[in-house]
């Protein structure tokens, strides 16, 4: 089955910084999803990466999926308080999708 | 347009008892999935329901079932709770199967005592 692997497992950024998260897949990616989650609660929809070079844009959100590496990066630019939350990437080619650990993300004011 | 919805929010149960757990998709969305999020096993899937028919199962025992109505309401069930059932347990809707992206409801936390 498809494993993947989110780095860092977590991370403590200032205001103001940037910040990157990544994903690697153990298999080819044939497409890549984005979730943020807020401790106990659903998962937050935030980008689909389904060819590759693909990069997405939502606010200060960036994510991008290079096939050939198997990976997917997420980038926040300018982060704030409100980006805080644990970023899940999945992926599967059904709806029985496969899940990172997750990224924790503490924005410090 | 009202998001996935999942009843009840919390759950506390005993080791032995039985619980089902209901999800109401998004309005024309057909395919609902279930996962297990707890933190040492991460979020796993359960299964896929799609036209009242499982579609995919994960590895769970079969303790665990579910089913969808023809409504696309799903419920899923467990039974014989274990100390080791208790997690968050996420509803994902779609249009249909493939046909991403999921969108999660807020889940249930099951509580086994």
């Amino acid at each position: 089955s498809q494993e993947l692997e989110q780095s860092p497992q977590s991370l403590i950024v200032q205001e103001g910084k940037n910040l990157t998260i990544n994903c690697t897949s153990s298999k080819t990616l044939y497409g890549l999803y984005w979730y943020k989650q807020k401790y106990g609660e659903g998962l937050i929809f935030l980008m689909m990466l389904q060819k590759g070079g693909e990069e997405k844009s939502h606010e200060k959100i960036t994510a991008k999926l290079d096939e050939k590496k198997q990976q997917s990066s997420l980038h926040i630019t300018a982060s704030q308080p409100s980006h805080a939350g644990i970023y899940l990437c999945g992926a599967g080619s059904n709806n029985d999708m496969r899940f990172g650990a997750g990224t924790r993300l503490t924005v410090k004011p | 347009k009202a998001g996935v919805t999942q009843t009840p929010r919390y759950l506390i149960k005993t080791r032995g008892q039985q619980v089902t757990l209901s999800c109401s998709p998004i309005s024309g969305h057909r395919s609902v999935s279930w996962y297990q999020q707890t933190p040492g096993q991460g979020l796993q899937f359960l299964f896929e329901y799609f036209s009242e028919t499982q579609r995919n199962k994960g590895n769970f025992p079969g303790r665990f079932s579910g089913r969808q109505f023809s409504n696309s309401r799903s419920e899923m069930n467990v039974s014989t709770l274990e100390l080791g059932d208790s997690a968050l347990y996420l509803c994902a809707s779609s249009l249909a199967p493939g046909l991403k992206p999921q969108h999660f409801g807020d889940g249930t936390r099951l509580s086994i005592l």
